[in-house]
């Protein structure tokens, strides 16, 4: 069964502390990883696509990495900002127009 | 660009009632997508059209919801009748091809009561 699953399910930190988020996907065959960014209220906004060559990207403070060989995906954010508050969503595309969302981990920076 | 365009941005009906949704996709863009979205579920994909032409509504949940997409630059997505189990967030996106980005819009929060 195609699945993405993320962890943890929430996560409170402090300004400017680092997080790590977890993606774990079943998804077959694969064709590529993004990370959205969810604000409240908002529609999701890309981050960082990653195909099945690459191990890691950076966009900014954000740095996502993928492991097609466990079919793991993380996403580091260094120095967390109060606007990093938002929810985190992995998508796993498995050919055409084929999208498994993971439910998303939810990031709460406070001061 | 104005970015994908949803209206409205809330709606709150009762239970029967119609609801029409509205999209306008990036100008260029030649894929559409509709979403919802629950705190249980997260993002499923509902319906999606290549070039105003629905290529696959198997995430439709069952007979009351419809789409349609007249022209390039517009489509509805229709729940008739509404039941408080759609209660959601539904978003519409597009993209320039099939495996381009999807760009979404800022989401249509529907309260079914």
């Amino acid at each position: 069964k195609n699945q993405v699953e993320q962890s943890p399910q929430s996560l409170i930190i402090l300004e400017g502390k680092n997080c790590t988020l977890q993606c774990n996907y079943t998804v077959s065959p694969f064709s590529n990883l993004r990370w959205y960014k969810q604000d409240t209220g908002r529609g999701p906004v890309s981050l960082t696509i990653m195909t099945f060559s690459e191990n890691t990207k950076s966009n900014g403070r954000y740095t996502a990495t993928l492991d097609a060989d466990t079919k793991q995906s993380s996403l580091h954010i260094t120095a967390s900002q109060l606007s990093d508050s938002a929810s985190y969503i992995c998508v796993v595309r498995r050919g055409g127009n084929k999208l498994t969302f993971g439910t998303g981990t939810q990031l709460k920076v406070e001061l | 660009d104005a970015g994908v365009i949803q209206s409205p941005r809330h709606e709150v009906t009762e239970m029967g009632q119609e609801v029409t949704l509205r999209c306008k996709p990036i100008s260029g863009h030649d894929y559409l997508f509709w979403y919802r979205q629950t705190m249980m579920r997260g993002l499923e994909l509902l319906i999606y059209f290549n070039n105003n032409v629905p290529i696959d509504d198997s995430g439709m949940p069952e007979d009351r919801f419809s789409a349609k997409m007249p022209n390039a630059s517009f489509s509805t997505l229709k729940i008739q009748p509404s039941e408080p189990r759609d209660s959601a967030v539904y978003f519409c996106a597009s993209s320039l091809g099939g495996v381009g980005e999807q760009y979404f819009g800022p989401g249509t929060r529907l309260t079914v009561t």
